[in-house]
């Protein structure tokens, strides 16, 4: 069974940019989570996406959006990027209760 | 606030030199309690999940319990592959239905 996805690896961008990071679920899991992980802070929250619709997001501002596509598929956007959105992006989705992490996009915010 | 906290922060063992990290939970419907391993640079990797208090699991030299408060991974006679850093992470009733919390971390560093 193949993993989560992601891609790209590593992006790079400049402060006011707009960013764009993608997901593939493990095949037949319909719910994607994003986590962001910023040095020092953990990983945090940022939306929960489920058959199509966003269900629950993170304390993160508007300017963090997403969508999922019919084959569950997400993407992350990030608008107006800042210097603090530099972190490790991480996708998951879950099976029998187990949330399954992909290997992250590194974002570089210069 | 429903929160984790992780300690120590950072810990160093010889190789073979057992110890235990902490992870402290303030959760009101605890829906399970998860330990990651994460390596640098990568996505967090599953090791266990725990759903009651009392309840123990084991892989290879790893060994993870829940109380009421706290939860406990026991690291037997380390090797320096072990070094990572491991999560802990709950999901609570009233939030997304595998939406985890986590805490910062611990980082192991076993040394040959």
């Amino acid at each position: 069974e193949a993993g989560v996805t992601q891609s790209p690896t590593h992006l790079i961008k400049t402060r006011g940019q707009q960013a764009t990071l993608r997901c593939s679920p493990i095949s037949g899991h319909t719910s994607v989570y994003w986590y962001q992980q910023a040095l020092g802070l953990g990983l945090q929250f940022l939306l929960w996406y489920d058959e199509g619709e966003e269900r629950n997001r993170g304390n993160f501002p508007p300017r963090f959006s997403g969508r999922q596509f019919p084959n569950y598929s997400s993407e992350l956007n990030v608008n107006a990027l800042e210097l603090e959105d530099s972190a490790l992006y991480l996708c998951a989705s879950t099976s029998h209760g187990i949330m399954n992490f992909g290997p992250g996009t590194r974002l570089l915010v210069l | 606030e429903d929160q984790v906290t992780q300690s120590p922060e950072a810990l160093r063992l010889q190789e073979g030199e057992s110890s235990s990290l902490n992870c402290s939970y303030t959760v009101s419907g605890l829906r399970g309690l998860f330990w990651y391993r994460q390596d640098p640079g990568k996505g967090p990797e599953f090791l266990f999940t725990l759903y009651s208090a009392g309840e123990e699991k084991e892989k290879e030299r790893l060994k993870a319990t829940l109380t009421k408060k706290e939860s406990f991974l026991h690291i037997t006679a380390p090797k320096p592959e072990d070094s990572a850093t491991y999560l802990c992470a709950f999901a609570y009733s009233g939030a997304g239905s595998y939406q985890l919390t986590f805490g910062k971390g611990t980082k192991l560093s076993v040394i040959p």
